[in-house]
């Protein structure tokens, strides 16, 4: 079956930098994206990967490596509003999206 | 109004009500979705629209009922729900389908809470 893997919680420190890490099996590859998803609110668009490597976003960067099934979210100087969910997505060789089930990330001050 | 809007954002109904979920978006895009999201769980897609026609339907029991009218509005039609059926419901909205990069633009959601 298809899977994507990714940690339920992570707790980090105001202005420290965390990475949260995403790992995928899935049929075929054609992209992987990442949401940020604030409570109570709609699921935002962050970044979106195809190729191998690095993309940078101001504070936010998103890595992946497709030989190793592989991606993970950095964010550096941590802030407060930083705090929220944050969503892993795979598309398979159908263009299907599968979901992680999210890693929600508590910043303290 | 901009983005995607859905209503009520909070539901609440006896298992043998009938309700609707309503949803709009004013994105110009061409295909909509309807997504269940549950306490920890992967996000669940429901039903698929491109061009107001239904081009997905991943096994959801009968008892959600999806209406597309046009390409702006879509609707998700409740009755006779379980109690495992409540959860956050969530719209939305892409420029085009089978794409790899087109990305999702989502509503706030409507929490449903079955009694």
């Amino acid at each position: 079956g298809q899977n994507i893997d990714q940690p339920t919680e992570m707790t980090a420190t105001e202005g420290a930098i965390v990475q949260i890490n995403c790992t995928y099996q899935t049929s075929g590859f054609n992209g992987l994206f990442w949401y940020q998803q604030h409570a109570g609110e709609a699921p935002t668009f962050l970044s979106y990967n195809v190729l191998d490597g690095l993309e940078e976003k101001g504070r936010f960067s998103s890595f992946l490596s497709r030989s190793k099934g592989y991606s993970y979210l950095l964010l550096k100087e941590l802030q407060m509003k930083d705090s929220a969910s944050y969503l892993c997505a795979v598309k398979d060789s159908n263009y299907q999206l599968i979901w992680g089930a999210g890693t929600k990330l508590i910043i303290k001050p | 109004e901009t983005g995607v809007t859905q209503t009520p954002r909070h539901l609440v109904m006896g298992m043998t009500n009938k309700k609707s979920l309503k949803c709009e978006q004013h994105l110009g895009h061409n295909a909509m979705y309807w997504y269940k999201q549950s306490a920890k769980k992967p996000l669940e897609l429901m039903f698929v629209y491109s061009l107001e026609e239904r081009v997905e339907n991943n096994s959801v029991p009968s008892r959600f009922s999806p209406e597309c009218p046009n390409s702006s509005h879509l609707f998700l039609h409740l009755h006779t729900l379980q109690p495992e059926d409540s959860a956050l419901y969530l719209c939305a909205s892409s420029q085009g389908e089978d794409s790899g990069a087109n990305v999702l633009t989502f509503g706030a959601g409507s929490r449903l809470t079955v009694l």
